[in-house]
């Protein structure tokens, strides 16, 4: 597609639901990275994949958060017994480049908003 | 750790004044550094970036100097306009593979007509 598209772009949940957040990276880009933007913060890395291996996921914050990229293209971003702290923006972002191979544009998406109840 | 410092915001300027937003960073090494700009209703957009001290990145107007020294990478504008209504972020890698970016806060401009 033209860009990084997520869905949904809004998800109400209450305290103990499970949710998934789901990214549609551009067509072949390599690379993928979720961040977590919380109401007046910049935005916190999570994880990221290079095709379907997942390199990096110190930014999880809980082993409630998991995500995988099973293909190497869409990426899904699920969160078990969500709590009112995970309450924030989620951004996805994806880079046609291998990450460590130069200059790396990321292009995000507009974000997913969740909101615990 | 890594951490980037932005000035406090919001900053509200008229039409055609000059624009300063302050960032600071923290980091161990030679990170490369960005401005992005979040505009109402869309993504994060890369404005511009600079990889090594003394870069200047520019773009639309922007710039902004790499100074090792001061550890700084101010964001400037000349002359801003009403659609340069947005909120910025500064950001840093760390890393040098491009794959983490380290936020700062982000400072939301309104630009008055």
């Amino acid at each position: 597609g033209a860009g990084v598209s997520q869905s949904p772009r809004y998800k109400v949940a209450k305290r103990g639901q499970d949710v998934a957040l789901r990214c549609d990276p551009i067509s072949g880009h390599v690379s993928l990275f979720w961040y977590q933007q919380a109401l007046g913060q910049g935005p916190e890395f999570l994880t990221y994949f290079q095709n379907e291996a997942q390199l990096d996921k110190s930014g999880l914050p809980s082993d409630r958060f998991f995500a995988e990229r099973p293909e190497g293209s869409v990426s899904t971003l699920k969160i078990q017994r969500t709590q009112q702290e995970d309450s924030a923006v989620y951004l996805c972002a994806s880079s046609f480049r291998w990450t460590g191979k130069g200059s790396n544009v990321l292009t995000f998406g507009a974000g997913s908003r969740l909101t615990v109840l | 750790g890594d951490s980037v410092t932005q000035m406090e915001g919001p900053v509200t300027l008229s039409e055609e004044a000059f624009l300063t937003i302050n960032c600071t960073y923290t980091a161990t090494g030679y990170p490369s550094l960005f401005w992005y700009v979040q505009y109402p209703g869309e993504g994060l957009q890369l404005l511009l970036k600079a990889t090594k001290a003394d870069d200047k990145g520019s773009n639309k107007g922007f710039e902004a100097t790499y100074r090792k020294e001061t550890t700084s990478f101010h964001l400037e504008k000349g002359s801003v306009q009403v659609s340069d209504s947005a909120v910025y972020f500064c950001a840093l890698d760390a890393t040098g593979a491009n794959s983490k970016l380290t936020f700062g806060k982000g400072i939301t401009l309104s630009v008055r007509p």
